[in-house]
């Protein structure tokens, strides 16, 4: 079964750090893009970003290159932050696409982010 | 505020038509870039419903059809069913936000559907 899992739950304080995970199964991984996909508490769909686990080709959304880090290794995609603030708090998807912009045919279940003092 | 705009809410009696509308402007849906559908049950991540405009997964009903012209695309379901209720999304590729570090790849700000 093509699936992606990601990691777990998470709360965190402002100004910690986090890194998040995004595993793929199923398919080869690096032959398709990863991106990622913000969703704030009863809000619509932000795309933030996306890689090419392959060769590590990264481009970000304009609202996103400098907030979060996008990396990744051959099974795995990472959203990171260095220094989280309460505006961060969402639920994350990572999905699949066969290249950029095409449509995202699979989606992780989401990680929620919890950022409160 | 989104590039795409979709309408907050739309609803139907079940067994009726309902459509929703994403409109853009000629540097994303106009300049020719496919559009593409995603259905959000509640609680749930979102699902690919359409893609390239007008084309269905394996697997989604043929009660879900989609078009696209000029700088508008419309999602169509017909014979609603209560099972339909959740949001939709449509999303494209926006010229003017991209260069070669960025990518203007956008979300219209999703539409609740209610079935009566």
């Amino acid at each position: 079964e093509v699936q992606l899992v990601q990691s777990g739950a998470e709360v965190k304080k402002p100004g910690e750090s986090l890194k998040i995970a995004c595993k793929g199964s199923g398919y080869s991984f690096t032959s398709y893009w990863v991106a990622w996909v913000r969703q704030k508490p009863g809000k619509g769909l932000e795309w933030m970003g996306i890689i090419h686990p392959g060769d590590s080709d990264t481009r970000y959304s304009p609202s996103f290159q400098g907030q979060a880090t996008i990396s990744a290794d051959r099974s795995t995609a990472y959203l990171q932050w260095s220094s989280l603030k309460a505006s961060d708090t969402g639920m994350y998807y990572c999905t699949r696409s066969a290249h950029v912009p095409a449509a995202s045919d699979i989606w992780g279940q989401g990680t929620m982010v919890t950022v409160s003092s | 505020q989104s590039v795409l705009t979709q309408p907050p809410s739309v609803s139907g009696a079940p067994g009726q038509r309902v459509t929703i509308s994403c409109t853009g402007n000629s540097s994303n849906i106009g300049g020719g870039y496919y559009v593409h559908w995603y259905q959000q049950l509640p609680g749930t991540a979102p699902k690919l419903l359409i893609y390239d405009n007008d084309k269905r997964p394996s697997g989604v009903p043929d009660r879900f059809s989609a078009s696209k012209s000029g700088a508008s695309a419309s999602l169509a379901i017909t014979g609603l069913q209560a099972e339909d209720e959740a949001d939709y999304y449509c999303q494209s590729f926006d010229s003017s936000l991209s260069d070669s570090s960025l990518s203007g790849v956008v979300f219209g700000g999703g539409t609740k559907l209610a079935v009566l």
